[in-house]
Formats: structure tokens, sequence, C-alpha cells
């Protein structure tokens, strides 16, 4: 299993640019999720996805859309870059509670962005 | 408001002793509350989970408490190495089960 993986792992954008940052998961998890980890801000949840289809907003959802087509992906895209989403992107999956597992969560290496 | 902390002063301690973790929240019922280990340049780990209406949770060296009267959890390193060196976060379940809340994290330094 290659678990969660995220492409790309660096990128530099210019202001108003947009891009998808992809996440892939192997665990055929229900739940993904994006957050951003920024200094003394820790992890700051962005979206989730509880299965196929379904969406919604975190804490800091502003500037970033995701959707779920399938199980195995969950791409977050930045519509207009600005220099405020500089910052670390994780994507993450687990299995949903009450299924049995634990409720751990998996996460992806992250993809580190800079926006000049 | 809701709130979870962690000490955000380093915790450097000697090889060999106990390391213990603080995390702290406000306004939260959690019915589980987790711990991770994020090394430089990496995502988190996840270590120990701990549910509502368990006291405490052993893995090997580690031990989680969690006291939801005080709404405390300590986390426990025993004999400590320079190999757990890194940031360990606690991490709340809330929003009826969708949403994992993170505090941001303590960095422990373990000394030869």
């Amino acid at each position: 299993n290659a678990g969660v993986t995220q492409t790309p792992k660096f990128q530099v954008l210019k202001t108003g640019q947009s891009m998808t940052l992809q996440c892939a998961q192997d665990m055929n998890h229900e739940y993904m999720s994006w957050y951003r980890q920024d200094p003394g801000m820790g992890l700051r949840l962005i979206h989730y996805s509880v299965g196929a289809g379904i969406t919604d907003q975190g804490e800091v959802p502003n500037g970033y859309n995701v959707s779920r087509s399938t199980t195995e992906d969950f791409p977050l895209r930045l519509l207009s870059a600005a220099p405020s989403q500089t910052s670390v992107y994780f994507c993450a999956s687990r299995a949903l509670a009450g299924s049995g597992v634990q409720g751990e969560q998996y996460f992806g290496p992250g993809t580190r962005l800079t926006v000049t | 408001s809701q709130k979870i902390e962690q000490n955000s002063e380093a915790l450097n301690i000697q090889e060999g002793k106990t390391a213990t973790l603080t995390c702290n929240y406000t306004n939260y019922s959690p019915a589980y509350l987790q711990w991770y280990r994020q090394d430089p340049g990496r995502g988190p780990v996840f270590l120990l989970l701990i549910r509502e209406n368990e006291k405490e949770k052993r893995k090997e060296r580690l031990k989680v408490t969690f006291d939801t009267t005080l709404k405390q959890s300590l986390f426990h390193i025993t004999a400590s190495q320079p190999a757990d060196s890194a940031t360990y976060l606690c991490a709340l379940l809330t929003g009826g089960g969708n949403k994992l809340t993170f505090g941001t994290g303590t960095q422990l330094k373990v000394e030869l």
C-alpha cells in the first residue's frame, strides 16, 4: 500500500494563479480531508469529505474548492492564489467511525506551497 | 470559544527520563482524543487514541491519560531516547465525528 500520496511536493505560484493539489489514497477510506499547517497555528482543517460526492467545509475554507468523484482521490483547488495561502498542505484519510477501526488518520507527506 | 492548548515551549529532557506532555481543551466534548508525532518535513503519524470512557491507554513506552472533568490529556514517554525527539500533537474528534481538530503541538528534545 502506498497510503496517502500527494503531488506536487513543492510549488511556487504567482498571485492570482490557480492550481490543483492532488491527493490519493489506496486504503479504501471513506473520509478524506485537507489541512494547512502554518507556524504557530497548527493544523487547520480546510475541507473534508465523508464519501464520493459529499464534501463539507472545515475551519478555513475560503479560497479553496474540493470535489470527490471517487473514493481514492480528493483534489484541492486554489482558485486565485494569494500570499496568505503560502503554507504546507496535508491531505489525510481515515475509515469512518463505527467501522470498527480505531479512527487513526493517515497523512500524506505534504505539499509546500509558496505564493509570491 | 473552543481551544486546544499544548505547551508551545519546547520540552528538553535527558535520555532515560520520562517526558510528559499536556493537552488542555475548552468548550469541547470530544468522543475521543488522539496523539500524533510529527517529524520535520513530514506529515503527522498516529500514535494513540483514548476514548472518553477510558482513563488510561498504553502502547509500549507510551501512556496517555484522559480526564474529561479536567478537560486534559497527559502523554508520557518513558525511558525516552533521542529518537523520540519530535513534535507531538493532540487532536480531538469534533463536529459530530467529522472533524479532527489539532492543537499546535509541543516540541520534545531528548538529549544524551
